[in-house]
């Protein structure tokens, strides 16, 4: 059974970097055919699909947070990251993990990260 | 904002049976597979469809979906107190929105 468990800040200050990680267990990234993601969900919103990379570290972005996403993947701990830069308040959101094929059949349990001073 | 239109709400008594429709263009369902996940309050969304119609290991035969042109439909039969949820429908998309996309919610009420 594959699961994933992301992990990070839960406070971020405006203007900084979030930077989230998530670790997967149950299965290999290296072992290819899936694309880890990233999601998210704004307070009482629905679900916007961030970005998603290989595990040859090809990646891809959702075209409206492409200049500040970054996604990185560490095969070697089984895990695979996200940064977003310049943060402000609009980016406070539940941010979720989750493997993808032709659909998401893998998903972490979510982590909160609220932008603030 | 979404590329893939689902109504806000359906409700229905415990029993009864309810469909969520999913309206997207070409670039997205008229090409490609549909999922829908469920999300119970406070946890992160389950997949319970996929390729429009097939369900993973565990998701009961009460949940069935369909596609045809451009849209989906999740339908839920025998309606339990369980099901009270939100659902998504999502898919790829070959425009140049993001390559992801989800419906925008629907929130499934058991009177």
């Amino acid at each position: 059974q594959v699961q994933l468990q992301e992990s990070g800040p839960g406070l971020v200050k405006p203007s900084q970097t979030l930077s989230l990680t998530c670790t997967v267990s149950g299965g290999s990234i290296s072992s290819g055919g899936y694309y880890w993601s990233w999601i998210r969900q704004h307070p009482g919103k629905g679900l916007e699909w961030i970005g998603y990379i290989y595990y040859s570290g090809s990646t891809y972005y959702n075209p409206s947070l492409k200049s500040r996403v970054t996604i990185s993947v560490d095969t070697s701990k089984n895990q695979f990251s996200l940064k977003l830069s310049s943060v402000t308040a609009a980016d406070t959101a539940v941010y979720y993990c989750a493997r993808a094929s032709l659909h998401f059949d893998y998903w972490g349990q979510g982590t909160l990260v609220t932008v603030s001073s | 904002q979404s590329v893939l239109t689902q109504p806000p709400s359906v409700s229905a008594a415990p029993g009864q049976k309810v469909t969520i429709s999913c309206s997207g263009s070409s670039s997205n369902i008229g090409n490609n597979y549909v999922s829908w996940y469920q999300q119970l309050p406070g946890t992160a969304p389950k997949l319970l469809i996929y390729e429009n119609n097939k369900r993973p290991s565990g998701i009961p035969d009460r949940f069935s979906g369909s596609k045809s042109g451009t849209s989906a439909t999740l339908g839920i039969t025998g309606l339990q107190t369980g099901d009270e949820a939100d659902y998504y429908c999502g898919t790829w998309d070959s425009s140049l929105s993001a390559p992801y996309v989800f419906g925008t919610g629907t929130k499934v009420t058991v009177l």
